[in-house]
């Protein structure tokens, strides 16, 4: 079946600095969409991608989708205590359906 | 508006034993799916239940798991009987379109 990696599975950053994870899949994905899980949480949606090189902001958090819809990234400038947790790609199948999860990138922030 | 809901929050059984999780979704959502997460991996996918029907149940383990959802409305996982490996965070979501809202999830170990 489909896989969707999902790189790296663990960042540490001091706060104050950038955070990026990463998405790729060896396939062309119809979507992308992203979640993000607090420790001891559930997982929430952030956002759906679908379009060929989409870009879409909130806040400090920046999602891209790639030309080819194959590769996804999550990036949070300035990262704050509040935003620790699992960040986990996910594509949904035949709308609606559904998700496969990539592995999730683990985020811990220093103080 | 009430979120997904799941019962118990924990549960501790023995090897052997049965366990059944209950998922209340968000009122008027057809869709209703299962999830586990094992030790901190991917979350990955159970089934998917399309109002009573099962729409999608390639993501269940084997016979020893079985979902029902009688009325459309709240569903339950039935684990009987459990091993070792059964134990994880399962988590439910409903939708009504493509945005799917978890619950909390039931946290199960398996001695």
């Amino acid at each position: 079946g489909q896989q969707v990696m999902q790189i790296p599975q663990y960042q540490h950053v001091q706060e104050g600095e950038d955070f990026t994870t990463y998405c790729n899949s060896s396939t062309t994905l119809s979507n992308i969409q992203w979640y993000k899980q607090r420790p001891g949480g559930h997982p929430v949606f952030l956002i759906q991608l679908v379009k060929s090189g989409e870009v879409k902001k909130q806040k400090r958090l920046t999602f891209q989708f790639g030309e080819a819809k194959k590769n996804s990234s999550l990036h949070i400038t300035a990262t704050q205590t509040t935003d620790v947790g699992t960040y986990f790609c996910a594509v949904c199948y035949n709308q609606g359906g559904k998700l496969i999860f990539g592995q999730g990138t683990e985020l811990s922030v220093k103080p | 508006e009430a979120g997904v809901t799941q019962f118990p929050s924990h549960s501790v059984i023995e090897k052997g034993q049965t366990v059944t999780l209950r998922c209340d979704p968000i009122s008027g959502h057809d869709n209703l799916y299962w999830y586990r997460r094992v030790m901190g991996k991917e979350i990955k996918f159970l089934l998917h239940f399309v109002k009573e029907s099962k729409q999608d149940e390639s993501g269940m383990p084997n016979n020893r798991f079985l979902a029902e959802r009688t009325g459309g409305t709240y569903s339950t996982l039935k684990v009987q009987p459990a091993e070792l490996e059964d134990s994880g965070v399962y988590f439910c979501a409903s939708s009504q379109y493509e945005t799917q809202y978890f619950g909390p999830g039931t946290r199960l170990l398996v001695l």
